[in-house]
């Protein structure tokens, strides 16, 4: 069955970086494009960024463009996000989630989550 | 961006009752791109519907989706304990946005 499995979240000081890993299993990673969704603690949801199948198409959430970046290595069945400038406001639960073929996806199936907290 | 609104906050119904949730767009969602998730505490969201009122694999007939254009509807007939929850709506047909989600509560 599908499993996503995050890693990498922790305790970072404002402006300091951090990178997220997902390693995937259980269906053909270089098929399908994957995002990051976050989650404030206490608040809803709100989706981070997007890689498609083969890489070639990402997009971000304006608040994150310029400083997250969003990666993947096909071999290695992994996504990745890496946190540049961090802010107390990235505060959150980070997950990993699959898409369908397609980039204009819902998201079939989720990580169970990875926190990252932003503090001095 | 599209701003996706639901309703109510919180409902609280009774078991065996029916639940109806309400998730509203601020423009019309391209080919009904409307998916909606179930969270329970300390759980990842779990995907219910997608295209508006398809049920993902696994998952009761006791919850159905429609709508279309901006207004669109999660039902959840004779409602069970397990319910309870957060419900999400979420727009993928221009970018992805969520809603503020709905609480379920079961008396």
């Amino acid at each position: 069955q599908v499993q996503l499995v995050e890693s990498g979240g922790g305790v970072v000081q404002p402006g300091r970086s951090l990178r997220l890993s997902c390693a995937a299993s259980g269906f053909t990673f270089s098929n399908y494009g994957m995002h990051w969704v976050r989650q404030a603690p206490g608040k809803g949801l709100e989706w981070v960024a997007v890689i498609s199948f083969d890489g070639s198409d990402i997009y971000y959430e304006d608040s994150v463009k310029g400083r997250f970046s969003i990666s993947r290595d096909n071999s290695k069945n992994t996504l990745y996000l890496l946190m540049d400038s961090l802010r107390p406001e990235d505060t959150a639960v980070y997950y990993c989630t699959k898409g369908v073929v397609v980039i204009a996806s819902y998201f079939q199936h989720w990580g169970q989550g990875t926190l990252v907290s932003v503090s001095s | 961006e599209i701003v996706l609104t639901q309703s109510p906050g919180t409902l609280s119904l009774s078991p065996g009752e029916r639940a109806t949730l309400s998730c509203r767009a601020s423009q019309s969602v391209n080919s009904n791109y409307l998916a909606w998730y179930q969270q329970k505490p300390g759980q990842a969201p779990r995907l219910l519907i997608y295209g508006a009122s398809s049920r993902a694999t696994g998952i009761p007939d006791r919850f159905s989706g429609s709508g279309s254009g901006t207004d669109f509807t999660l039902t959840i007939s004779r409602l069970e304990p397990e319910d309870a929850a957060v419900y999400y709506c979420q727009q993928y047909g221009n970018s992805w946005t969520f809603g503020q989600g709905t609480k379920m509560e079961i008396k």
